[in-house]
């Protein structure tokens, strides 16, 4: 069965670095998309960008250009997102999720979420 | 940009009613569309692709329509462990999700 299972809860400082990993299990790791998704407490989905299993290439959504990397490593069907100078406001619950077998980008399975908490 | 809207943010309703909730996208979305179940404290729950088609093991109370920019979830008869916040999100270039709409009971 599949299963998309993510790092655990992280607690940062304004201006470092996260990362998180995304392990998938139960299906062809490179035939899919892995996408990431944030939700701010309280708040709704926020779509941050999706990386190629197969290639590497990704696209990001435009306000993550500059502070977002995601790679993956095929050889434990492992995705990772780094976020780079995190604010107060970056703190969230980050999903990973696939993306379809299509290609298309909606999201039949998630991951349980990675609280990031930033703070001083 | 393609804007999401949802309506109404929020409702309230009986068990056994029937719920409607509207999302409308600013442009046409070329029938892009999926709607999400998030109950409190959960991972979101993909409940309808491509405007209307059903995911395995979704209940068949769960119907989606429309097209163009205006599309619909309906949730025929409402049940107890219906309460949540739903989420409609396009796709058919960068995913946007709309803001959600909380069903209360």
């Amino acid at each position: 069965q599949v299963q998309v299972v993510q790092s655990g809860a992280e607690v940062k400082k304004p201006g470092a670095s996260v990362k998180v990993a995304c392990k998938a299990s139960g299906y062809t790791f490179s035939d899919y998309y892995i996408h990431w998704v944030r939700q701010a407490p309280g708040q709704g989905l926020e779509w941050m960008g999706r990386i190629s299993a197969k290639s590497g290439g990704t696209d990001h959504a435009q306000r993550f250009q500059d502070r977002v990397t995601m790679t993956r490593d095929t050889s434990i069907s492992t995705a990772y997102l780094e976020l780079r100078s995190l604010r107060s406001d970056d703190t969230a619950v980050y999903y990973c999720a696939r993306g379809h077998i299509s290609g298309a980008s909606f999201f039949d399975y998630w991951g349980q979420g990675t609280p990031v908490t930033v703070s001083s | 940009d393609v804007q999401m809207t949802q309506s109404p943010s929020s409702l309230s309703a009986s068990v056994g009613d029937r719920v409607t909730i509207t999302c409308r996208a600013s442009q046409g979305i070329n029938n892009g569309l999926a709607w999400y179940q998030q109950k409190p404290g959960k991972v979101p729950k993909l409940l309808i692709s491509a405007v209307s088609t059903l995911q395995s093991g979704v209940p068949s109370r769960f119907r989606g329509s429309g097209s163009g920019t205006d599309f619909t979830l309906t949730i025929t008869s409402l049940q107890p462990e219906d309460v949540a916040t739903y989420y409609c999100q396009k796709y058919d270039s960068a995913p946007l999700f709309g803001p959600g709409t909380k069903v209360h009971i």
